[in-house]
């Protein structure tokens, strides 16, 4: 089955360096979400698509965070002059609709990002 | 602020003995409570959604409840392939609020 897609899995990179992950939404979600994951956290969000609009992108720490999604589908999340501090998992949902739907979201399995 | 806290951090069951996880919350005006279960190195999965107090669902050895300030999954007779880490969230006005999860043991 087509669940939501990340990759990579896991990604080691050098202090300073940028990163890019990405995310391919189950087909027909129009509503895409991506969050973060630290060791004994819950699940931070940091921004929410609709369509290839993000209405809401008030949980970015910082920004050295961008996202962006592109026809509608997969979505790139970049870190730039990584720090040690965005060690983490990084989570990518999607659902048919988006918040205020009641709809469930799907999660991928995330990439493990290790900064060095 | 939306908040969700959830309790115990950690449960050890022996299998077949029964027990429910706590999930309290304070939002404003939800929409729904998300039920989600997360195995190690994996994205949670979605269990259930409830949408207003009174209601129920279940789905095998699991029972989510719903009160207008906190839910509950029972779990009945639970087996080792339970052994999960157990996620509530809400949704409101703004998107998903998860809380930090409940790790769950159980022991053959």
């Amino acid at each position: 089955g087509a669940g939501v897609s990340q990759s990579p899995s896991n990604k080691v990179t050098e202090k300073g360096k940028d990163v890019e992950l990405r995310c391919d939404p189950i087909s027909g979600h129009t509503a895409l979400y991506w969050y973060r994951q630290s060791l004994g956290q819950g699940l931070e969000f940091l921004i929410y698509f609709q369509g290839n609009s993000a209405p809401d992108k008030s949980g970015l720490p910082s920004d050295r965070f961008s996202a962006e999604r592109t026809g509608g589908s997969v979505s790139t999340l970049t870190i730039q002059r990584t720090q040690q501090e965005d060690s983490a998992v990084y989570l990518c949902a999607s659902s048919l609709a988006g918040t205020g739907n009641n709809q469930p979201q799907h999660f991928g399995d995330g990439t493990r990002l290790s900064i060095l | 602020e939306d908040q969700v806290t959830q309790s115990p951090e950690a449960l050890r069951l022996q299998e077949g003995e029964s027990s429910s996880l706590n999930c309290s919350y304070t939002v404003s005006g939800l929409r729904g409570l998300f039920w989600y279960r997360q195995d190690p190195g994996k994205g949670p999965e979605f269990l259930f959604t409830l949408y207003s107090a009174g209601e129920e669902k279940e789905k095998e050895r699991l029972k989510a409840t719903l009160t207008k300030k906190e839910s509950f999954l029972h779990i009945t007779a639970p087996k080792p392939e339970d052994s999960a880490t157990y996620l509530c969230a809400t949704e409101g006005n703004t998107p998903l609020v998860f809380g930090k999860g409940t790790r769950l043991s159980v022991i053959a």
